[in-house]
C-alpha cells in the first residue's frame, strides 16, 4: 500500500505570495495532521482533521488553514508568506485520531 | 508545554544501550516516539496510553510514568541502524481523554559508531 504523499516536495516563493500543500493519505485513514518542522526542531502541530472536521488548531496565525476533502486528503493553505515561514511541512494520517501517525516525507518551503 | 527531553544528544559504540527521557509539566494521555533519520520523514516507534503497559518491540522498548508525567525509551544492544534524532510526542490529558494534539520534544540525537 501506499504511504502518505505530499505534494510538490520542494516549493519557493517569494514574502506575500501564497501556497497550498497537498497531502495524501494513507488508504482507509481517516484523519490528518499538518505540522511544520523547523532544522533542528521537532515538529510543531498545526491542524489535525478527521471526517472533514477540524479537530484540532495550534499556534499559528489565521494566515494558516486547511480543509479535508470527503476522500481524505487535505490541504494546507499559508497566505501572505513570510520569511519565517520557510520550513519543512509535513503531513500524517492515521486511522482515527489518538493512533499512531504516519509521516510523508513532507514539502520544503523556502521564502525569498 | 514542549516536553523537554534529555540528553540532547548521544554518541554510543555498536552493541552499548541507550536510554532517552521526556519529561512534561502536564497530566498526559499519551506519549508517541518516532525517530527521524536525516532528510527523511518521521517513522513511527510506538505509543504509550495512559493505563497501558509497557510497550516494546525486539530491542526498543519504553515506559510511561503517569505519575511523573515523564516516559523513557529503551534502545538495547544498538545497531547501526538505529542513528537518527528520536522525538517524543506528548497528548494532554483532559479528563481521562486525550487533546488530540501531539506536542513533540526538540530532539535526541544518537549517533552509533561501528
Amino acid at each position: 500500500d501506499a504511504g502518505v504523499t505530499q505534494s510538490p516536495t520542494h516549493l519557493i516563493k517569494t514574502r506575500g505570495q501564497h501556497v497550498t500543500l497537498r497531502c495524501s493519505p494513507i488508504s482507509g485513514h481517516k484523519s490528518v495532521s499538518w505540522y511544520q518542522q523547523v532544522l533542528g526542531q521537532g515538529p510543531q502541530f498545526i491542524f489535525q482533521y478527521y471526517e472533514k472536521e477540524e479537530r484540532g488548531r495550534g499556534n499559528f496565525p489565521d494566515r494558516f488553514s486547511a480543509r479535508q476533502f470527503p476522500n481524505y486528503s487535505s490541504e494546507l493553505n499559508v497566505n501572505a508568506l513570510l520569511l519565517g515561514d520557510s520550513a519543512l511541512y509535513l503531513c500524517a494520517s492515521s486511522w482515527e485520531a489518538n493512533q499512531p501517525q504516519h509521516f510523508g516525507d513532507g514539502t520544503r518551503l523556502s521564502i525569498l | 508545554q514542549q516536553p523537554v527531553q534529555s540528553p540532547q544528544a548521544v554518541i554510543l559504540r555498536e552493541g552499548e544501550d541507550a536510554v532517552i527521557n521526556c519529561s512534561s509539566s502536564k497530566a498526559l494521555y499519551s506519549v508517541h516516539w518516532y525517530r527521524q533519520k536525516h532528510g527523511e520523514a518521521p517513522v513511527f516507534l510506538m505509543i504509550l496510553l495512559k493505563g497501558g503497559e509497557q510497550k516494546g518491540h525486539d530491542k526498543i522498548s519504553a515506559s510511561f510514568n503517569e505519575k511523573k508525567q515523564q516516559s523513557s525509551l529503551y534502545l538495547t544492544a544498538s545497531q547501526l541502524s538505529y542513528s537518527g534524532t528520536y522525538f517524543c510526542g506528548t497528548e494532554i490529558d483532559v479528563g481521562n481523554f486525550g487533546n488530540e494534539k501531539l506536542t513533540f520534544g526538540t530532539g535526541t540525537r544518537l549517533t552509533i559508531i561501528p
